[in-house]
Protein backbone atom coordinates (compact mmCIF):
# COMPACT_ATOMS: atom_id res chain seq x y z
CA UNK A 1 0.00 0.00 0.00
CA UNK A 2 1.43 3.32 -0.93
CA UNK A 3 1.53 5.95 1.66
CA UNK A 4 1.25 9.60 1.98
CA UNK A 5 3.09 11.00 -0.63
CA UNK A 6 4.57 15.03 -0.09
CA UNK A 7 5.77 17.21 -2.87
CA UNK A 8 8.69 18.57 -3.20
CA UNK A 9 10.81 17.38 -0.41
CA UNK A 10 12.66 20.77 -0.11
CA UNK A 11 12.25 24.64 -1.00
CA UNK A 12 14.29 27.61 -0.42
CA UNK A 13 12.33 30.66 -0.93
CA UNK A 14 13.26 34.34 -0.07
CA UNK A 15 11.06 36.19 2.65
CA UNK A 16 8.31 38.00 0.73
CA UNK A 17 7.85 35.44 -1.87
CA UNK A 18 4.94 32.40 -2.32
CA UNK A 19 5.55 28.69 -2.16
CA UNK A 20 3.07 25.68 -2.38
CA UNK A 21 3.17 22.27 -1.18
CA UNK A 22 1.28 19.29 -2.34
CA UNK A 23 -0.18 16.15 -0.17
CA UNK A 24 -2.08 12.88 -1.67
CA UNK A 25 -3.33 11.18 1.25
CA UNK A 26 -3.72 7.24 1.47
CA UNK A 27 -6.03 6.20 -0.57
CA UNK A 28 -9.38 5.83 0.99
CA UNK A 29 -8.61 7.98 3.69
CA UNK A 30 -11.02 10.71 4.50
CA UNK A 31 -9.20 12.74 6.71
CA UNK A 32 -6.00 14.61 6.08
CA UNK A 33 -4.01 17.04 8.57
CA UNK A 34 -1.01 19.51 8.05
CA UNK A 35 1.48 20.13 10.30
CA UNK A 36 3.69 22.64 10.88
CA UNK A 37 7.28 21.12 12.63
CA UNK A 38 10.00 24.25 13.59
CA UNK A 39 13.68 22.92 14.47
CA UNK A 40 13.52 21.73 17.75
CA UNK A 41 9.92 21.30 18.37
CA UNK A 42 7.19 19.06 18.07
CA UNK A 43 4.45 19.01 14.86
CA UNK A 44 2.06 21.26 15.40
CA UNK A 45 -1.59 20.98 14.00
CA UNK A 46 -2.12 23.53 11.40
CA UNK A 47 -5.47 22.56 9.64
CA UNK A 48 -7.36 19.23 9.48
CA UNK A 49 -10.19 18.55 6.83
CA UNK A 50 -12.83 15.68 6.55
CA UNK A 51 -12.84 15.13 3.50
CA UNK A 52 -13.14 18.31 1.31
CA UNK A 53 -14.53 19.92 4.51
CA UNK A 54 -12.41 21.86 7.15
CA UNK A 55 -12.86 20.66 11.00
CA UNK A 56 -10.06 22.35 12.51
CA UNK A 57 -8.17 25.64 11.20
CA UNK A 58 -7.76 27.11 14.52
CA UNK A 59 -3.71 27.66 14.56
CA UNK A 60 -3.29 28.49 11.15
CA UNK A 61 -2.20 32.17 10.07
CA UNK A 62 -5.13 32.93 7.87
CA UNK A 63 -3.71 36.09 6.67
CA UNK A 64 -0.99 34.57 5.04
CA UNK A 65 -1.32 30.58 4.90
CA UNK A 66 -4.31 28.93 2.95
CA UNK A 67 -5.14 25.40 2.13
CA UNK A 68 -7.18 23.46 -0.03
CA UNK A 69 -8.59 19.51 -0.43
CA UNK A 70 -10.17 19.60 -4.28
CA UNK A 71 -12.23 16.39 -4.55
CA UNK A 72 -11.36 15.23 -0.84
CA UNK A 73 -8.17 13.48 -2.04
CA UNK A 74 -5.51 15.63 -2.85
CA UNK A 75 -4.25 19.10 -0.62
CA UNK A 76 -2.31 21.95 -0.84
CA UNK A 77 -1.06 24.30 1.54
CA UNK A 78 0.15 27.77 0.55
CA UNK A 79 2.17 30.71 2.10
CA UNK A 80 2.18 34.02 0.90
CA UNK A 81 3.81 36.15 1.62
CA UNK A 82 6.47 33.74 3.17
CA UNK A 83 8.33 35.20 6.69
CA UNK A 84 11.90 33.98 8.23
CA UNK A 85 9.93 32.19 10.69
CA UNK A 86 7.93 29.91 8.54
CA UNK A 87 10.97 28.02 8.39
CA UNK A 88 10.11 24.47 9.11
CA UNK A 89 8.90 21.17 7.93
CA UNK A 90 5.40 21.03 6.87
CA UNK A 91 3.86 17.39 7.02
CA UNK A 92 0.93 15.79 5.82
CA UNK A 93 -0.97 13.02 7.61
CA UNK A 94 -3.80 11.20 6.77
CA UNK A 95 -6.27 8.92 8.41
CA UNK A 96 -9.69 6.61 7.86
CA UNK A 97 -11.65 9.18 9.81
CA UNK A 98 -14.34 9.07 12.45
CA UNK A 99 -15.06 9.55 16.14
CA UNK A 100 -14.75 7.22 19.32
CA UNK A 101 -12.24 4.67 17.74
CA UNK A 102 -8.63 5.08 16.90
CA UNK A 103 -7.97 6.19 13.50
CA UNK A 104 -4.23 5.65 13.55
CA UNK A 105 -2.65 8.87 11.50
CA UNK A 106 0.20 7.76 8.72
CA UNK A 107 2.54 10.89 8.25
CA UNK A 108 4.48 11.34 4.64
CA UNK A 109 8.26 12.59 4.43
CA UNK A 110 7.59 15.94 4.89
CA UNK A 111 8.74 19.20 2.88
CA UNK A 112 11.39 21.51 4.17
CA UNK A 113 11.03 24.89 3.76
CA UNK A 114 14.00 27.24 4.51
CA UNK A 115 13.05 30.94 3.87
CA UNK A 116 15.63 33.20 3.35
CA UNK B 1 -5.03 23.81 26.08
CA UNK B 2 -3.81 20.37 26.35
CA UNK B 3 -0.15 20.13 25.89
CA UNK B 4 2.65 17.42 26.16
CA UNK B 5 5.93 17.73 27.77
CA UNK B 6 9.01 15.31 27.28
CA UNK B 7 11.92 14.96 29.43
CA UNK B 8 15.24 17.46 28.05
CA UNK B 9 17.66 15.65 25.17
CA UNK B 10 19.30 14.64 23.47
CA UNK B 11 19.75 11.33 24.93
CA UNK B 12 22.90 9.29 24.00
CA UNK B 13 23.39 5.47 25.61
CA UNK B 14 25.63 2.58 24.73
CA UNK B 15 23.91 -0.37 23.77
CA UNK B 16 21.99 -2.98 25.72
CA UNK B 17 21.41 0.02 28.76
CA UNK B 18 18.17 0.39 30.02
CA UNK B 19 15.92 3.14 28.82
CA UNK B 20 13.77 5.66 30.02
CA UNK B 21 12.14 8.84 28.48
CA UNK B 22 10.23 10.70 30.42
CA UNK B 23 6.79 12.46 29.36
CA UNK B 24 3.95 13.97 31.16
CA UNK B 25 0.80 15.68 29.97
CA UNK B 26 -2.07 18.33 30.67
CA UNK B 27 -5.66 17.57 29.10
CA UNK B 28 -8.96 17.98 29.57
CA UNK B 29 -11.50 15.25 29.09
CA UNK B 30 -9.61 11.60 28.70
CA UNK B 31 -6.82 11.47 26.13
CA UNK B 32 -5.39 8.58 24.15
CA UNK B 33 -1.74 8.46 24.54
CA UNK B 34 0.76 7.80 21.91
CA UNK B 35 4.49 7.86 21.06
CA UNK B 36 5.59 8.70 17.78
CA UNK B 37 9.34 7.83 16.31
CA UNK B 38 11.27 9.52 13.70
CA UNK B 39 14.09 7.74 12.45
CA UNK B 40 16.85 9.63 10.27
CA UNK B 41 15.64 10.44 6.94
CA UNK B 42 12.17 9.06 7.62
CA UNK B 43 8.98 10.44 8.25
CA UNK B 44 7.11 10.22 11.73
CA UNK B 45 5.75 6.44 12.74
CA UNK B 46 3.81 5.61 15.29
CA UNK B 47 5.69 3.20 18.34
CA UNK B 48 2.70 2.21 20.22
CA UNK B 49 -0.46 3.68 22.18
CA UNK B 50 -2.80 3.51 25.13
CA UNK B 51 -6.16 4.76 25.09
CA UNK B 52 -7.12 4.25 28.84
CA UNK B 53 -5.95 4.40 31.91
CA UNK B 54 -3.58 1.65 33.34
CA UNK B 55 -3.30 0.81 29.65
CA UNK B 56 0.12 -0.76 28.67
CA UNK B 57 0.98 -0.19 24.97
CA UNK B 58 4.19 -2.12 23.93
CA UNK B 59 6.12 -2.35 20.15
CA UNK B 60 9.54 -3.67 19.30
CA UNK B 61 10.59 -4.01 23.00
CA UNK B 62 9.12 -0.58 23.98
CA UNK B 63 6.66 0.08 27.14
CA UNK B 64 5.07 2.73 28.21
CA UNK B 65 2.15 2.93 30.79
CA UNK B 66 -1.19 5.36 30.88
CA UNK B 67 -0.89 6.49 34.68
CA UNK B 68 -3.72 8.82 35.11
CA UNK B 69 -2.52 9.51 38.95
CA UNK B 70 0.74 11.13 37.69
CA UNK B 71 -0.54 12.43 34.31
CA UNK B 72 2.75 10.13 32.59
CA UNK B 73 3.46 8.07 29.67
CA UNK B 74 7.31 7.32 30.34
CA UNK B 75 8.48 5.00 27.39
CA UNK B 76 10.65 2.14 28.13
CA UNK B 77 13.32 -0.26 26.69
CA UNK B 78 15.05 -2.62 29.15
CA UNK B 79 18.15 -3.02 26.38
CA UNK B 80 18.88 -0.80 23.50
CA UNK B 81 20.46 -1.52 19.85
CA UNK B 82 21.96 1.43 17.77
CA UNK B 83 19.09 0.58 15.27
CA UNK B 84 16.86 2.39 17.84
CA UNK B 85 18.58 5.83 17.78
CA UNK B 86 15.97 8.36 16.63
CA UNK B 87 14.01 11.02 17.79
CA UNK B 88 10.86 10.03 19.85
CA UNK B 89 8.02 12.35 20.59
CA UNK B 90 4.85 11.63 23.02
CA UNK B 91 1.83 12.98 21.79
CA UNK B 92 -1.83 12.83 23.10
CA UNK B 93 -5.04 13.10 21.63
CA UNK B 94 -9.10 13.26 22.27
CA UNK B 95 -10.96 10.15 20.16
CA UNK B 96 -14.12 11.80 21.09
CA UNK B 97 -13.15 14.71 18.83
CA UNK B 98 -11.42 15.36 15.90
CA UNK B 99 -8.31 13.32 17.16
CA UNK B 100 -5.80 16.23 16.30
CA UNK B 101 -2.20 14.94 17.94
CA UNK B 102 -0.88 17.24 20.41
CA UNK B 103 2.97 16.35 20.71
CA UNK B 104 5.47 17.17 22.41
CA UNK B 105 8.78 18.57 21.64
CA UNK B 106 10.62 15.08 20.95
CA UNK B 107 14.06 13.59 22.41
CA UNK B 108 16.77 12.63 20.24
CA UNK B 109 17.90 9.41 21.33
CA UNK B 110 21.41 7.59 20.16
CA UNK B 111 23.05 4.73 20.77
CA UNK B 112 26.22 4.05 20.66
CA UNK B 113 28.26 0.34 20.04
Amino acid sequence: EAGVAQSPRYKIIEKRQSVAFWCNPISGHATLYWYQQILGQGPKLLIQFQNNGVVDDSQLPKDRFSAERLKGVDSTLKIQPAKLEDSAVYLCASSLGGTGVFNEQFFGPGTRLTVL
Amino acid sequence: GDSVTQMEGPVTLSEEACLTINCTYTATGYPSLFWYVQYPGEGLQLLLKATKADDKGSNKGFEATYRKETTSFHLEKGSVQVSDSAVYFCALSDLRGAQKLVFGQGTRLTINP
